[in-house]
């Protein structure tokens, strides 16, 4: 069945620190790709999103590009900030029968000054 | 954007008694609304899809007895949570899909957290 498989938690970085957070997927069809975050006690926020192959999202300095062929949506940010403390979830949405976004597991995020 | 916002953020009940949480598409109107439910440093696991004026689908697993999913108009979708149990404590959200034609976006609530004590 449709699935997403993200890196396990926690991630712990300095402030500055590159990060990837590596996210595949298995789906029938041709989905659409997200990345939300959630801030602690809070809902889910857009973080950025593709919707084709080779689409590349891009928001607040994170980036993250659509690969078919290696059915991957790792996430990358070249300088984090303690304000990116978070959990980042890796999703998929499929675009026909009830367009169900399927999460993967949440990755945590903790960014020490 | 488009807001969706949920209501109550947080409430906590007795067991045995029912809890209704509210979810609105505040700009727009939503077809399709989907309710989830997190539990501690989990994912997001899909309870039901309903679509608007129809019953809803819920996903293997989910007590349709239990949660009652209520799709009464284009903007407002309700998830009663009947003879609450601890076990039951959890954060619910929901998410809500524009009718537009080919839209496939979706938007989050801020979510609720349950607490049944």
């Amino acid at each position: 069945g449709d699935s997403v498989t993200q890196m396990e938690g926690p991630v712990t970085l300095s402030e500055e620190a590159c990060l990837t957070i590596n996210c595949t997927y298995t789906a029938t069809g041709y989905p659409s790709l997200f990345w939300y975050v959630q801030y602690p006690g809070e809902g889910l926020q857009l973080l950025l999103k593709a919707t084709k192959a080779d689409d590349k999202g891009s928001n607040k300095g994170f980036e993250a590009t659509y690969r078919k062929e290696t059915t991957s949506f790792h996430l990358e940010k070249g300088s984090v900030q303690v304000s990116d403390s978070a959990v980042y979830f890796c999703a998929l949405r499929l675009n026909t029968g009830g367009f169900k976004t399927i999460f993967g597991a949440g990755t945590r995020l903790f960014v020490k000054a | 954007g488009a807001v969706v916002s949920q209501h109550p953020s947080w409430v906590i009940c007795k067991s045995g008694t029912s809890v209704k949480i509210e979810c609105r598409s505040l700009d727009f109107q939503a077809t399709t609304m989907f309710w989830y439910r997190q539990f501690p440093k989990q994912s997001l696991m899909l309870m039901a899809t309903s679509n608007e004026g129809s019953k809803a689908t819920y996903e293997q697993g989910v007590e349709k007895d239990k949660f009652l999913i209520n799709h009464a108009s284009l903007t407002l979708s309700t998830l009663t949570v009947t003879s609450a149990h601890p076990e039951d404590s959890s954060f619910y959200i929901c998410s809500a899909r524009p009718g537009v034609a080919g839209s496939t976006e979706a938007f989050f609530g801020q979510g609720t957290r349950l607490t049944v004590v």
